[in-house]
C-alpha cells in the first residue's frame, strides 16, 4: 500500500469546517483513498473513500487533487463528537488488502 | 445487516497466563478478518489477517497465534503472557467485493 502523510494534530473551533489534509505523493492507479476515524477507546469507523472524484456523505466531504496525490477531508460543522483520531489511508481494489493504518491525525474541536 | 461481536471488552490477567479473545461475524460469509492492537498512545498495529478457514497471515514477530476456525470466527491466543501484550486489541472485517473495513468495539488487556 502507498504510505500517507498527515499532520499530527489539529484544533478546529466547534461549527466550523474541518478541513484535514492528506499526502499520498505514491499513490497507484488502482488505489482507492479511505478515511476511518477513531473516537478514544472505541473501534476505527469509517468515514468515507473515493478514486478520483469528490465524494461526498452524510458524514464528510472528500477533495482529491486532480493528480490525486493529495485529498482533504471536510467537516462541514464540527462538534465535540468529532474530536478523535482521522486516518487516511490507500488500498488497491484487491480481495487480500491488508488495512495498514498510519498515526492520523488527533482532531480537537474546541468549544 | 453485518454485525461483529468481540469479547471480552475488558480483561486482566497476569503474566505467564494464557489468552483467547473471540471475535464472530454476523451477516456476510467468507470475510477478510483481521486482528489489530493498539498500545497506550500509539497507532494500530496489523498483527494478522486471514482470508479464509485455517489461512492465517502473521505481519509481526510476536507472542501471540491466531486461529479461524470457521469462517465467520476469528480468535486470538497466546500461552503465556507478557507484560508487553497490554494493549486495546481490535477485530475487524472486510467483505472481497468492498474495501471498507468493519471494526467490533475492542477488548482492552491489561496484563499485570
Amino acid at each position: 500500500d502507498a504510505k500517507t502523510t498527515q499532520p499530527t494534530s489539529m484544533d478546529c473551533a466547534e461549527g466550523r469546517a474541518a478541513n484535514l489534509p492528506c499526502n499520498h505523493s505514491t499513490i497507484s492507479g488502482n488505489e482507492y483513498v479511505y478515511w476511518y476515524r477513531q473516537i478514544h477507546s472505541q473501534g476505527p469507523q469509517y468515514i468515507i473513500h473515493g478514486l478520483k472524484n469528490n465524494e461526498t456523505n452524510e458524514m464528510a466531504s472528500l477533495i482529491i487533487t486532480e493528480d490525486r496525490k493529495s485529498s482533504t477531508l471536510i467537516l462541514p460543522h464540527a462538534t465535540l463528537r468529532d474530536t478523535a483520531v482521522y486516518y487516511c489511508i490507500v488500498i488497491s481494489q484487491t480481495s487480500y488488502d491488508k488495512v495498514i493504518f498510519g498515526p492520523g491525525t488527533s482532531l480537537s474541536v474546541i468549544p | 445487516s453485518q454485525t461483529i461481536h468481540q469479547w471480552p471488552a475488558t480483561l486482566v490477567q497476569p503474566v505467564g497466563s494464557p489468552l483467547s479473545l473471540e471475535c464472530t461475524v454476523e451477516g456476510t460469509s467468507n470475510p477478510n478478518l483481521y486482528w489489530y492492537r493498539q498500545a497506550a498512545g500509539r497507532g494500530l498495529q496489523l498483527l494478522f489477517y486471514s482470508v479464509g478457514i485455517g489461512q492465517i497471515s502473521s505481519e509481526v514477530p510476536q507472542n501471540l497465534s491466531a486461529s479461524r476456525p470457521q469462517d465467520r470466527q476469528f480468535i486470538l491466543s497466546s500461552k503465556k503472557l507478557l507484560l508487553s501484550d497490554s494493549g486495546f486489541y481490535l477485530c475487524a472485517w472486510k467483505s472481497r467485493v468492498r474495501t471498507e473495513a468493519f471494526f467490533g468495539q475492542g477488548t482492552r488487556l491489561t496484563v499485570v
